[in-house]
């Protein structure tokens, strides 16, 4: 079967940083999506990767390893608004998304 | 603000109610979705409509009934729901589905309560 794995939760300090991992076995693989979601608000996407390596963007990076079936969000200069839940979704080889259940992420002072 | 907007955003139901979500998007996507979030489980994929035709359907029961007019709006009818389909049911678009990896935007989902 088709499996996402992410932790639950997560806890981190302000100012730091955080990474968040996902790993995946998929049916065929198009492209790993990262989402942000605030609660009681619509995910919003942060991040696409389908090639190895690590895409920059601002304090936000998303880093693949297709060979390990592996990706990570990584969270710099934390900010309070920084807390939200962080979803991982591989699109498949019939270009469906398949979900992880989501790591919470709570930031503290 | 993603451009997807979705109306009620609560709503609660006896299991003999019959209700409807709607979902619009101002985004000229051809592809539209519903999906049922639960608290610590993944995204559900219930129904997908490309260019307004139906081309998904993940086993969803009967009580759920999806309707897509055109390509900018989206129903969910309710009817007859049992109580472990509360949960928040999101709606999304993107261009398409078909040939690539398109992303998807969200609304900010309806919290439905069955009682």
């Amino acid at each position: 079967g088709q499996n996402i794995d992410q932790p639950t939760e997560m806890t981190a300090t302000e100012g730091a940083i955080v990474q968040i991992n996902c790993t995946y076995q998929t049916s065929g693989f198009n492209g790993l999506f990262w989402y942000q979601q605030h609660a009681g608000e619509a995910p919003t996407f942060l991040s696409y990767n389908v090639l190895d390596g690590l895409e920059e963007k601002g304090r936000f990076s998303s880093f693949l390893s297709r060979s390990k079936g592996y990706s990570y969000l990584l969270l710099k200069e934390l900010q309070m608004k920084d807390s939200a839940s962080y979803l991982c979704a591989v699109m498949d080889s019939n270009y469906q998304l398949i979900w992880g259940a989501g790591t919470k992420l709570i930031i503290k002072p | 603000e993603t451009g997807v907007t979705q109306t009620p955003r609560h709503l609660v139901m006896g299991m003999t109610n019959k209700k409807s979500l709607k979902c619009e998007q101002h985004l000229g996507h051809n592809a539209m979705y519903w999906y049922k979030q639960s608290a610590k489980k993944p995204l559900e994929l219930m129904f997908v409509y490309n260019f307004k035709e139906q081309t998904e359907n993940n086993s969803v029961p009967s009580r759920f009934s999806p309707e897509c007019p055109n390509s900018s709006h989206l129903f969910l009818h309710l009817h007859t729901l049992q109580p472990e389909d509360s949960a928040l049911y999101l709606c999304a678009s993107s261009q398409d589905t078909a040939g690539g990896a398109e992303t998807q935007y969200f609304g900010p989902g309806t919290r439905l309560l069955v009682l």
